[in-house]
Order: C-alpha cells, then sequence, then structure tokens
C-alpha cells in the first residue's frame, strides 16, 4: 500500500514552453502532497505543500508564478513549469501525506530543458 | 530551529561488512525520524521510522537504527552490507506542528566486492 506514481518520468522540451508533472496516489487519499526539488548529488529541497482544495504554500525562494501547483483532488497534484528555462532543469519529486509526518515518495521526474 | 546533520558525505564498504551511518537531529522534544534510501534516478524509499517507543527500531532490508537522545542521534546501521546497498541514504526530521520533513545532506554508499 501507499504507493504514489508520478508522470512523466522524464520530459525534455524547449525553453520557454510550459512542462506539466503529474503526482498521484494510487491507493489511498492524500491529506498534503509536496513538491521537491533535487539537484544532482544533493539533497531534497521542499518546494511547495499542497491540499486538495486549497491554494499551495511556497517556501521561500520559490516563484510561485513559474512554479504551479494544482491540487485538484485527495489523489491528484500537478506541477506545472511555466517558461521553462534550462536553470530549471532537475529532478522533480513529489510526495504524499497519508497521516500526520510521515510522507510517501514518488518514482521522480526528470526535467531537461534545452 | 530544527536541522539534521549527515557528517559522512560518502563512505564505502565491502560486501559482507558491518555499515553504521551517523544523523545527528537538533530539536528540543522528542523527534519524528526517518531513514531513507535512494537508487540513482529513484524517487526516496522509507527504510524505518521512528516516532516514540522502543528506541531500536527495525527496517526492510535488514536495516535498523537507534535513537539516542542523549546523543541526539538517529544512526542507520546494517551488519552485513549487500551490494544492492549501494545507493544514497537520507536521514529525515518531522517539522514541529506541521507535516513538513527536513532531510539531511545524505551519504552516498558504495560497496566493494
Amino acid at each position: 500500500g501507499a504507493v504514489v506514481s508520478q508522470h512523466p518520468s522524464r520530459v525534455i522540451c524547449k525553453s520557454g514552453t510550459s512542462v506539466k508533472i503529474e503526482c498521484r496516489s494510487l491507493d489511498f487519499q492524500a491529506t498534503t502532497m509536496f513538491w521537491y526539488r533535487q539537484f544532482p548529488k544533493q539533497s531534497l529541497m521542499l518546494m511547495a505543500t499542497s491540499n486538495e482544495g486549497s491554494k499551495a504554500t511556497y517556501e521561500q525562494g520559490v516563484e510561485k508564478d513559474k512554479f504551479l501547483i494544482n491540487h485538484a483532488s485527495l489523489t491528484l497534484s500537478t506541477l506545472t513549469v511555466t517558461s521553462a528555462h534550462p536553470e530549471d532543469s532537475s529532478f522533480y519529486i513529489c510526495s504524499a501525506s497519508l497521516l500526520a509526518v510521515e510522507q510517501f515518495f514518488g518514482p521522480g521526474t526528470r526535467l531537461t530543458v534545452l | 530551529a530544527q536541522s539534521v546533520t549527515q557528517p559522512d558525505i560518502h563512505i564505502t564498504v565491502s560486501e559482507g561488512a558491518s555499515l553504521e551511518l551517523r544523523c545527528n537531529y537538533s530539536y528540543g522534544a522528542t523527534p519524528y525520524l526517518f531513514w531513507y534510501v535512494q537508487s540513482p534516478g529513484q524517487g526516496l524509499q522509507l527504510l524505518l521510522k521512528y516516532f516514540s517507543g522502543d528506541t531500536l527500531v527495525q527496517g526492510i532490508k535488514g536495516f535498523e537504527a537507534e535513537f539516542k537522545r542523549s546523543q541526539s542521534s538517529f544512526n542507520l546501521r546494517k551488519p552485513s552490507v549487500h551490494w544492492s546497498d549501494a545507493a544514497e541514504y537520507f536521514c529525515a526530521v518531522g517539522v514541529e506542528n506541521t507535516d513538513k520533513l527536513i532531510f539531511g545532506t545524505g551519504t552516498r554508499l558504495q560497496v566493494f566486492p
């Protein structure tokens, strides 16, 4: 149980385009979903926290207009990277919380912006 | 503020040897503590967690960790390492009154045959 999926697993796009990444909790309803960014050989950096039906809470330094998060249901959250640039290339990981504190992680999405 | 420190960036062990990965946290009350493992290009898999109770926690894949309040530590151990254990290991602490986690910088484990 407690499986989280992400789609796509890899995406390559041109600079200036927008990319949407989906995060789904497959066998449970998540009270909260989280989006992380991970640079090569570094730790996870929390970007934002989202709850179903409400606006996401962004961490300091994360541009909310660039990284749009929509949490449409208890099993689906999406991250849209708008007007992507090469510096947005990274590994994006989502997680979902079933109970307070404990998080279950998706397999990640590798974004490459050319 | 809460924080997590993993002092060892990179550890190399021989297959079959014992392993201990260090994790120190900064938190006033009893923390929620986690160890995750990440294989290259993959998400994080939970190895074990500590919320309360018995300070020696058993996890998956033969891993265990011991919560030591006096040392503010939550070190991960395995008596005999397998080549498949080569990966990045992250210690994390739950942020008080939120659902957030703070991650350590990670320890990369390399296993030699």
